[in-house]
């Protein structure tokens, strides 16, 4: 089965700041997609960004950019100038048949 | 364009009662996900419904189930619920089977079971 492992509970960045965080994956499969995903106190989860295994570009959305890694099943997030409302958690997704997520990243901005 | 609509936002039972949520996903999203977030266990998957016929199921006891109609309005029932079914339950709908675009979640039902 895929698991995906956030090994951040909590993260802090200050504001304006640069911070990245954590996700790998385990998978045998070569087809599939990664997701990162925010929930902000509202509880609405927002897609962040998404990332296709067969491309070797990294995904970017404005101030948000991953570093995937295929073979070390590796794919973090780093968001770049932190702003006080990307406070939130933060789930790293694995999607193949049906989606699985991380267990979650709290991140703080500090202002 | 509306969202995913999940209802209702609150909900309060008791052990031993059943329960019904409701999801309506984006117009033309044909796939229905729900999964149910508790503070230890995090996002577990429970069922996945595409074109009315439940296509993956997660790991829950049989009093999980769910049903999705011809409009692609999801429900979810918990039958003979028990203190640690209080969680968040979250929808999620998609355009097709494929899950490459992701989800769009609705704002999820809190269930609290007293």
């Amino acid at each position: 089965a895929q698991t995906v492992t956030q090994s951040q509970p909590e993260m802090s960045v200050q504001e304006a700041e640069t911070v990245t965080l954590s996700c790998t994956y385990d998978t045998s499969e070569s087809d599939y997609y990664l997701f990162w995903y925010k929930q902000p106190p509202s509880r609405q989860m927002i897609l962040v960004i998404r990332q296709e295994a067969y491309k070797q570009q990294n995904a970017t959305e404005n101030r948000f950019s991953v570093n995937f890694q295929k073979a070390a099943k590796s794919f973090s997030l780093k968001i770049s100038d932190s702003q006080l409302g990307d406070a939130a958690m933060y789930f790293c997704a694995y999607s193949s048949n049906d989606m699985r997520f991380g267990a979650g990243t709290r991140l703080t901005v500090k202002p | 364009k509306a969202g995913v609509t999940q209802t209702p936002r609150y909900l309060i039972k008791t052990r031993g009662q059943q329960v019904t949520l409701s999801c309506s996903p984006i117009s033309g999203h044909r796939s229905v996900s729900w999964y149910q977030q508790t503070p230890g266990q995090g996002l577990q998957f429970l069922f996945e419904y595409f074109s009315e016929t439940q296509r993956n199921k997660g790991n829950f006891p049989g009093r999980f189930s769910g049903r999705q109609f011809s409009n692609s309005r999801s429900e979810m029932n918990v039958s003979t619920l028990e203190l640690g079914d209080s969680a968040l339950y979250l929808c999620a709908s998609s355009l097709g089977a494929q899950l490459d675009y992701g989800y769009t979640f609705g704002s999820g039902t809190r269930l609290t079971v007293v």
